[in-house]
């Protein structure tokens, strides 16, 4: 089982619908949780985190944590074309006192007009 | 705030030539630095981190190092580049809990 996973896409959702993204992790202990935008040919950009079960606001995007399930997901309301972009999640995995960061490899998002 | 610079933005290198790429952090101290890699289609690769000047720690072994000689310079080097190297370039910094990553605009290095 991979350390974080997360369907590769392309989700495809109309303008103005609901976009949701999921991420799947394997370490039980992880406490912290990520996610990241990442626009064709630019660097990610960190969106939002997320520290406690349960659902975490912030404009149109929701943060959702089940550590029960070990599973993520980032819900994104009415969505836009502007929104159209790669989305990491990343899972702090400890090791040694130093976190090493792992990123699932990305969902697709198109945003059709 | 913070800002995290990266330079070149682009690279084109021959094989075996080599290769250096700068990452500089302001507005902040102490930062943990991190290289990593994103190859076309691939999820982003841990190369090196660095919680302290002269302190680097490497994830994978290749033929890539790096240094950090100054708080807030963190810095990839090699002394020939494969093939295989190209890729998107990203340095990134955390604070010292580690938790996030921020990054720089990345380097695209392309080695024909």
């Amino acid at each position: 089982q991979k350390e974080v996973e997360q369907n590769s896409g392309p989700l495809s959702v109309p303008e103005g619908a609901i976009a949701s993204l999921n991420c799947t992790y394997s370490d039980r202990v992880s406490q912290s949780f990520f996610w990241y935008r990442q626009y064709s040919g630019k660097s990610p950009e960190l969106i939002m985190s997320i520290y406690s079960n349960g659902d975490k606001e912030d404009g149109r995007f929701t943060a959702q944590l089940n550590k029960a399930s070990q599973y993520v997901s980032l819900l994104i309301r009415d969505s836009q074309p502007s929104d159209s972009a790669t989305y990491l999640c990343a899972v702090p995995l400890n090791s040694g006192g130093y976190q090493k960061v792992t990123f699932g490899t990305g969902t697709k998002l198109q945003v059709i007009p | 705030s913070q800002t995290i610079h990266q330079w070149p933005a682009t690279l084109v290198q021959p094989v075996g030539s080599p290769l250096s790429l700068e990452c500089t952090v302001e507005g902040t101290s102490n930062p943990n630095l991190y290289w990593y890699r994103q190859a076309a289609g691939r999820g982003l690769q841990l190369l090196f981190y660095s919680v302290g000047i002269g302190q680097i720690s490497s994830e994978v072994p290749q033929n890539l190092s790096a240094s950090r000689p100054q708080d807030r310079q963190f810095i990839l080097s090699s002394k020939k580049l494969l093939l295989s190297d190209s890729g998107f370039y990203l340095c990134a910094w955390s604070g010292t809990s580690g938790r996030g990553r921020f990054f720089g605009p990345g380097t695209r290095l392309t080695v024909l």
